[in-house]
């Protein structure tokens, strides 16, 4: 079954706590993408990958850092994370790029004390 | 940077009752897409408008990308409670073809 899945759903942290949320893709997809979501402001881009090795930011990076080693692979890293970064965040995936239709992951709800 | 803005943020309606959401963008899109997300879901993608003017349909569910391509809607005929999630419209960003720029979403609330 096509899809993208990321891992933890739902994860409840501190304020410094280094955490890595990871995203999966089996359908081959060179682009790929982080958004998070906030009440009111709908789905606002954190990074984007073209390809394997080529990453670039969004409207919001801030906080944030990504990898793409890997074509099916793009976890979103927050080094140090504070509760602003308390949000729903979703992984997505398409062929070419943003052009296309995006697949979207499950969502993972994190919470930063 | 492209801006997109989507109105209503949010639609009551009855059952049966239509229901429509407008998006506009601050520079000219390639195409615009349309996603739905389900309370507790993620969004999948429902359409992507690619010619001035252009209009598709699917179902009870109409879509019109406008003449100067900037602008889009989605009307839906005769809602149902199935109907009930918020809609976003998105557009490519500019020249880069990985930015990708989402409305504020539409929440629509249907009652039986």
């Amino acid at each position: 079954e096509a899809q993208v899945t990321q891992n933890p759903r739902y994860l409840i942290t501190v304020t410094g706590k280094k955490l890595t949320v990871t995203c999966s893709q089996n359908m081959n997809h060179e682009y790929m993408s982080w958004y998070r979501q906030d009440p009111g402001l709908g789905l606002r881009q954190i990074y984007y990958s073209m390809n394997v090795e080529v990453t670039d930011k969004g409207d919001v990076p801030e906080g944030y850092k990504v990898s793409r080693k890997e074509k099916r692979n793009f976890p979103l890293i927050l080094e140090s994370p504070s509760p602003n970064q308390t949000s729903l965040y979703f992984c997505a995936s398409a062929r070419g790029g943003a052009y296309n239709e995006q697949f979207f992951g499950p969502g993972t709800r994190l919470t930063v004390l | 940077g492209q801006q997109v803005m989507q109105i209503p943020q949010y639609q009551h309606v009855q059952e049966g009752e239509d229901f429509t959401t407008y998006c506009n963008s601050s520079t000219t899109l390639s195409n615009i897409q349309w996603y739905k997300q389900r309370p507790g879901g993620h969004p999948v993608f429902l359409i992507q408008l690619v010619k001035s003017g252009e209009v598709k349909k699917q179902k009870r569910l109409t879509f019109q990308f406008g003449e100067a391509k900037k602008n889009s809607s989605l009307h839906i005929t005769a809602t149902q409670t199935t109907d009930v999630g918020t809609y976003f419209c998105a557009g490519p960003g500019g020249t880069s073809y990985g930015k990708l720029t989402f409305g504020q979403g539409t929440i629509l609330t249907v009652h039986p």
